[in-house]
């Protein structure tokens, strides 16, 4: 079985500072991680996969698997970047995921003035 | 290119009645997932369907269902609804999985039971 543990619930940071979002899962496999990201009234949106080693909107995350571990960095937080985050795994058999995705509970960013 | 498309938006049902939502994924992709989205337990996955073909359950009572068309858009029926199931139903499309694509979700239809 997988789950997707994101120990805070809310995290609030000021402009400029840096903040983590921590992400810890449990899966028997080959893991696939994603961070998503819902702005207010906005729908739900991929942000980062780890497989693809990008940097988004200053947003870094990297797999560590001797931790479980897929925490979301930024150096510099923004306002905009208040938003309820979530990390997702994606379990798969023989290559494919057959669409399962194992949300965390989500931390709820905000980031102050 | 077009979004995943979810209708209806909104929906008020009575308890006991039963409702089905649609979603039309984003064109070229064959896979559509469904998840329910509640506060307490927030996004659980439901099912998906790939080439008119379910690949995939959740853990959900048999009053979950779903099937896709052969134009990959997809349709989730709940019958004999209870209070619980007032949640945000969201659909997601991918490619064919979401290994190294990721999930596109639409807006989702907010279901109230009451």
């Amino acid at each position: 079985a997988q789950r997707v543990t994101q120990p805070e619930k809310l995290l609030s940071v000021f402009k400029g500072a840096p903040v983590e979002l921590k992400c810890n899962y449990s899966y028997s496999g080959s893991p696939e991680l994603f961070w998503y990201v819902q702005y207010s009234r906005q729908r739900l949106q991929l942000l980062l996969r780890h497989i693809s080693r990008e940097s988004i909107k200053g947003f870094t995350a990297d797999l560590n698997k001797g931790e479980t571990s897929f925490h979301l960095k930024k150096p510099f937080a923004q306002e905009e970047d208040s938003a309820m985050y979530y990390c997702a795994l994606s379990s798969n058999a023989g290559g494919t995921s057959y669409g399962k995705l194992t949300f965390g509970q989500g931390t709820i960013l905000t980031v102050h003035p | 290119k077009a979004g995943v498309t979810q209708t209806p938006r909104y929906l008020i049902k009575t308890r006991g009645q039963q409702v089905t939502l649609s979603c039309s994924p984003i064109s070229g992709h064959r896979s559509v997932s469904w998840y329910q989205q509640t506060p307490g337990q927030g996004l659980q996955f439901l099912f998906e369907y790939f080439s008119e073909t379910q690949r995939n359950k959740g853990n959900f009572p048999g009053r979950f269902s779903g099937r896709q068309f052969s134009n990959s858009r997809s349709e989730m029926n709940v019958s004999t609804l209870e209070l619980g199931d007032s949640a945000l139903y969201l659909c997601a499309s991918s490619l064919g999985g979401a290994r190294s694509y990721g999930y596109t979700f639409g807006s989702g239809t907010r279901l109230t039971v009451v």
